[in-house]
């Protein structure tokens, strides 16, 4: 039973560039939720996204815009890239309403040159 | 405004020696409280999570912690470290009666070291 997979590992873009990153649920997970974590901090949380609808969001300007799919994929979507969006980007899945935590994937490092 | 607060950024403990770390929270009210670990490369993996009920919470690979509402804490402790234990810990919170989707609010991490 697969648990949570991102793509792309590792990413290097420049300023000014947009990247997509990708994030498959846990089997049975209906719920996706998207990380920022900053090196040698907390992650922090961007949005999440259930019934294909952003529910929650964090305080990230509008230059972080997410999608969830049908099949409960999601993507995380991140315009006009700066230096300080450097990071590891998680993804971390559940089952609204169950009694199960949220499940983390390993993450997307993603660096701005 | 809510937040968590980890005093210790490193820790060394000798392997087999008991450890505590601090978590300190700043909340309305009761929230949901976890605790989570990261192995260098990797995501996250839940410890231990406490939603309401016995404030003593057993989680997996002997690690318990204990909800304090009076000093707002929830510390980790696990008597007998591994080596395998080094790792960095955070602690974390969400609104309570959230459910399992609530959005975590993170500390900044504490780093455990383990001499052998």
């Amino acid at each position: 039973d697969a648990g949570v997979t991102q793509s792309p590992t590792h990413l290097i873009k420049t300023r000014g560039q947009q990247v997509t990153l990708r994030c498959s649920p846990k089997s049975g997970h209906d719920t996706v939720s998207w990380y920022q974590q900053a090196l040698g901090q907390g992650p922090q949380f961007i949005f999440q996204y259930y019934e294909e609808e952003e529910r929650q969001r964090g305080n990230f300007p509008d230059r972080f815009s997410g999608h969830q799919f049908p099949n409960y994929s999601s993507e995380l979507n991140v315009n006009a890239l700066l230096l300080g969006d450097s990071a590891l980007y998680l993804c971390a899945s559940t089952f609204a309403g169950s009694n199960q935590p949220q499940h983390f994937g390993d993450g997307t490092r993603l660096s701005i040159l | 405004a809510q937040s968590v607060t980890q005093p210790d950024i490193h820790i060394t403990v000798s392997e087999g020696a008991s450890l505590e770390l601090r978590c300190n929270y700043s909340y309305g009210a009761t929230p949901y409280l976890f605790w989570y670990v990261q192995s260098p490369g990797q995501g996250l993996q839940l410890l231990l999570k406490y939603f309401s009920g016995d404030t003593l919470v057993q989680g997996i690979k002997g690690f318990e912690a204990e909800f304090k509402r009076s000093q707002s804490s929830f510390n980790l402790r696990k008597p007998s470290v591994h080596w395998s234990d080094a790792a960095e810990y955070f602690c974390a919170v969400a609104r309570g009666g959230s459910g399992n989707t609530g959005k975590l609010i993170f500390g900044q991490g504490t780093t455990l070291q383990v001499k052998p």
